[in-house]
Formats: C-alpha cells, structure tokens, sequence
C-alpha cells in the first residue's frame, strides 16, 4: 500500500519553463492538497481539492494551477517557473467517511518534491 | 493574527532520555491542535490530534497535552530512540471558517547515542 505518491522527487527548471508534479492516493480518499514548504516558514496551501471535480484556492496559489484528474490524482502545474517559486512541495489527502467530520482527520503526505529554479 | 510558536527551536538529547516540546497558540475561534512528526526528506506523520474537550491523547512513546485555556501544547517523549530524531510540528485549526490550519516552524530535535 503506497499512500500518497509524488513525482517526480528532485526537478530543476529554468525561469520561464512549465513543468506539472504528480499525485496520486491509493487510500480512496475524498480530500486532497498542495502545500509548499520553505525555511523559516510553516507550511503553506496552495491549493486544495474537496472531492472529484472540485478545487479551491488556498493561502498562496498565485503562479499554479490544479488539476483534480479523477478521485485518485491531483496535479500542480507551474506555467511559468520564476525563482520565488523554489520550495519542496507536498501532496496531502485525509479520508473522510459518513459519520466523521473532516476537521478531526490527519493528513497524510507524500514524501515531497524538491524544486529549484534558476 | 492567527500563530502558532513552538519552543524550543532545537533540542539535542541522549538516547533514553525524555523531553517535552512546547507549543503556544492564538488561533481563534479553536477547532483542534495536531502533533506531526517530520523526518530529513520526508513528508509529515501525523502523531495526534486534540480536539478542545481533550486534555492528553498518547500515541505509544508520546504524549501531548492541550490547555486550551492558556491556548498551550505540549509533546512529551519518553525514553527517546534515535529513530525519534525529527522535526516536531504542531499544527493548529480554525478560524471563522474552520478550515484553516495554521502550521508552526517545528522543533528540530537530536537523539544522540
């Protein structure tokens, strides 16, 4: 049982270049998000997804773009990489199931990307 | 503003030995606090979460503890393993819309042989 899977694990991109990073849960949660981690910072959301069909955005999510494919997988998308964009991002997912109220659920991650550009 | 501050900044300590990190929030109005452990290169684990009514919630070798009248948590380690070596991050939700979780800087900590 994988858990929440990210690719890829290391990326460096040139400012002004595309690049997606990949999701994807085999827990059969509802729930999924996009944080991004750096120093001296607590981690922040980018953007998040409540079910299939659905995103919202969250605290930072000028630069990015989601895609919420299927219940499985949720997908990041820079358009164009810029230097304030360098961080380790990480994909979270919390099962929610009839009787529990999200709130109370832990998040579970996946083991992050680490992005540079330069 | 809603924080979260935790304390210390890093800890190092001996195998076997116990120790307790700290957590002070002013997340308002409180909905729960969480305990995640992050190992170097990994993504976060969580280890509890406390809702207002709890007061103390052990996972195995930890123990946090919830005043939310002081709006103060703490980690308790027992009997530390270097496999515990970690950052230690508290989390708190809540907000007007009770979808916020405002996450601390963590607490590295160091279990040493």
């Amino acid at each position: 049982n994988a858990g929440v899977t990210q690719t890829p694990k290391f990326q460096v991109l040139k400012t002004g270049q595309s690049m997606t990073l990949q999701c994807a849960q085999d827990m059969n949660h509802n729930s999924m998000y996009w944080y991004r981690q750096d120093p001296g910072m607590g981690l922040r959301l980018i953007y998040y997804s409540a079910s299939e069909g659905t995103t919202d955005k969250g605290e930072v999510p000028n630069g990015y773009n989601v895609s919420r494919l299927n219940k499985r997988e949720f997908s990041l998308r820079l358009e164009s990489a810029a230097p304030s964009q360098t961080s380790v991002y990480f994909c979270a997912s919390i099962r929610v199931t009839v009787g529990e109220f999200e709130r109370n659920q832990p998040q579970h991650f996946g083991d992050g990307t680490r992005l540079s550009i330069l | 503003k809603n924080q979260v501050e935790q304390s210390p900044q890093s800890l190092i300590i001996l195998e076997g030995k116990n120790c307790t990190l700290q957590c002070n929030y002013t997340v308002s109005p409180f909905s729960n606090l969480r305990w995640y452990k992050q190992d170097t290169g990994r993504g976060p684990v969580s280890l509890t979460i406390m809702t207002f009514s709890e007061n103390t919630k052990s996972n195995g070798r930890y123990t946090a503890t919830l005043d939310a009248d002081t709006k103060q948590s703490s980690l308790h380690i027992t009997a530390s393993q270097l496999s515990d070596s970690a950052s230690y991050i508290c989390v708190v939700r809540g907000g007007y819309d009770n979808r916020k979780l405002i996450w601390g800087l963590g607490t590295s900590l160091a279990v040493n042989p």
